[in-house]
């Protein structure tokens, strides 16, 4: 299975901040990686498809970038709803594999 | 709208079988790859498995910790999904996610439509499951 790895695994921001998350892959997936959202209590939400597709109805202020091996997740002035857990997920190949996670906390 | 309702989760011994259903309603089921996805509380989501739609098969792929022993079926005259999960263990515990499927398709070397997982566009709640003695 290809490994995905998530950094940082946490951080602390405040609102307005720019965040990013990095998503690394054990080889060469493309352009197939996948981020999601995901509230305590809630379902979680697609964010970005295909590395940089943003899903409709997702706020501008998310953009996905990067290819290969190494992606990023970007959050252009944080907001309070924005406080959550990220996961990125590969879809190169099956079994589509999840990064650890990324929690993103209210400094 | 697009819902998605999960349902059958529960208490279960180790080594015991649950089935878990996905009810889904507010799109054109038959035309959707489904999927689960779990959470074990304190971990991240691990990918269990989907079925294609009818148009690509309606085969299944599986995670690898469940390969064997989990079975995913689809009933599009009701527009349910289903989980057959059998020789549970103590590490199944979770919440366990309906997903709605985007695919990617491609062509195999015989010129067949391949149809893989892309993202999951909707989610439903959950339904707990909890394996122990």
């Amino acid at each position: 299975d290809i490994q995905m790895t998530q950094s940082p695994s946490s951080m602390s921001a405040s609102v307005g901040d720019r965040v990013m998350i990095t998503c690394r892959s054990s080889q060469n997936i493309g352009k197939w990686l996948a981020w999601y959202q995901h509230k305590p209590g809630k379902a979680p939400e697609l964010l970005i498809y295909a590395a940089t597709g943003v899903q409709s109805g997702v706020p501008s202020r998310f953009s996905g970038s990067g290819s290969g091996t190494t992606f990023t997740l970007t959050i252009d002035s944080l907001q309070p709803d924005d406080f959550a857990t990220y996961f990125c997920q590969q879809a190169h190949s099956i079994p589509p594999t999840f990064g650890g996670g990324t929690t993103v906390e209210m400094k | 709208e697009v819902h998605l309702v999960e349902s059958g989760g529960g208490l279960v011994q180790p080594g015991r079988s649950l089935r878990l259903s996905c009810a889904a309603s507010g799109f054109s089921f038959a035309g959707y790859a489904m999927g689960w996805v779990r959470r074990a509380p304190g971990k991240g989501l691990e990918w269990i498995g989907f079925v294609r739609s009818k148009h690509y098969g309606g085969s299944a792929d599986y995670g690898t910790s469940v390969k064997g022993r989990f079975l995913i079926s689809r009933d599009d005259s009701k527009s349910i999904v289903y989980l057959q999960m059998t020789s549970l263990k103590t590490e199944d515990t979770g919440l366990y996610y309906c997903t709605r499927d985007l695919t990617k398709i491609s062509a195999s070397p015989s010129g067949a439509s391949l149809s893989d997982p892309l993202a999951a566009d909707f989610w439903g709640q959950g339904t707990p499951v909890t394996v122990s003695s």
